[in-house]
């Protein structure tokens, strides 16, 4: 089957600590996106990529980190400077030639920092 | 003025009417408009996605496209139950390719 899978999908962690979500696509997908959403809001951009080892900042990169190593895979670390860390976190593929941009997305994974 | 604004709602339509939602975006030269639905607790599904002026129909879904006017609508006709959702329009803005998303438009479909 092809798709995008995130793990885990809960994860629980103490203040301080860093914590990396996994983001892997079969699709064969050029560019990928993290997300993050908070209740009543809708989704803000991070970290995306558009070719391996290159990424951008998106609207709130402060706190987190990726690396784009292989064209599957897209981790984002959480690191103990982003001040509110709990959320739904979402990863995203996209092909991006033409006019073709469609995004699609992992199941997420729901960060809780206490 | 945000980028994408959609009324948060809840809009209410009872099973079998049309449901109407609206998306309005600030970026004159956007290019590519798409709609998602996502049930509570869930991520994001992509249901369509318009590109030119006019309607763009799949299934019971039709995307609304007036660049002019600057608003992109989702008609779901013959609303079900299983509609019951939150429904996000995504923009491009002109010139990039990341999408700009809207805060959402609660859908309720009641028996």
């Amino acid at each position: 089957d092809g798709g995008i899978t995130q793990s885990p999908k809960y994860l629980f962690r103490k203040e301080g600590q860093n914590v990396t979500l996994s983001c892997e696509q079969n699709l064969n997908h050029d560019a990928m996106y993290w997300y993050r959403q908070d209740p009543g809001q809708g989704l803000r951009l991070i970290y995306y990529s558009q070719i391996v080892n290159d990424f951008q900042k998106g609207d709130i990169a402060e706190g987190y980190s990726v690396s784009r190593e292989k064209k599957e895979s897209f981790p984002l670390t959480v690191t103990s400077a982003q001040k509110n860390p709990t959320a739904f976190y979402l990863c995203a593929s996209s092909q991006i030639r033409g006019q073709n941009y469609e995004q699609y997305f992992g199941p997420g994974t729901r960060l809780t920092v206490t | 003025q945000k980028e994408v604004e959609q009324n948060s709602g809840p809009l209410s339509v009872p099973e079998g009417a049309i449901a109407s939602l609206n998306c309005t975006y600030s970026d004159r030269v956007s290019q590519s408009f798409f709609w998602y639905r996502q049930y509570s607790g869930k991520s994001p599904e992509l249901i369509m996605s318009i590109y030119s002026n006019g309607d763009k129909e799949d299934g019971r879904f039709t995307a609304q496209l007036n660049k002019a006017s600057q608003y992109v609508s989702l008609l779901i006709r013959d609303s079900q139950p299983s509609d019951s959702a939150t429904y996000l329009c995504a923009v491009i803005p002109g010139g990039g390719n990341k999408l700009t998303f809207g805060t959402g438009t609660q859908l309720k479909v009641e028996l």
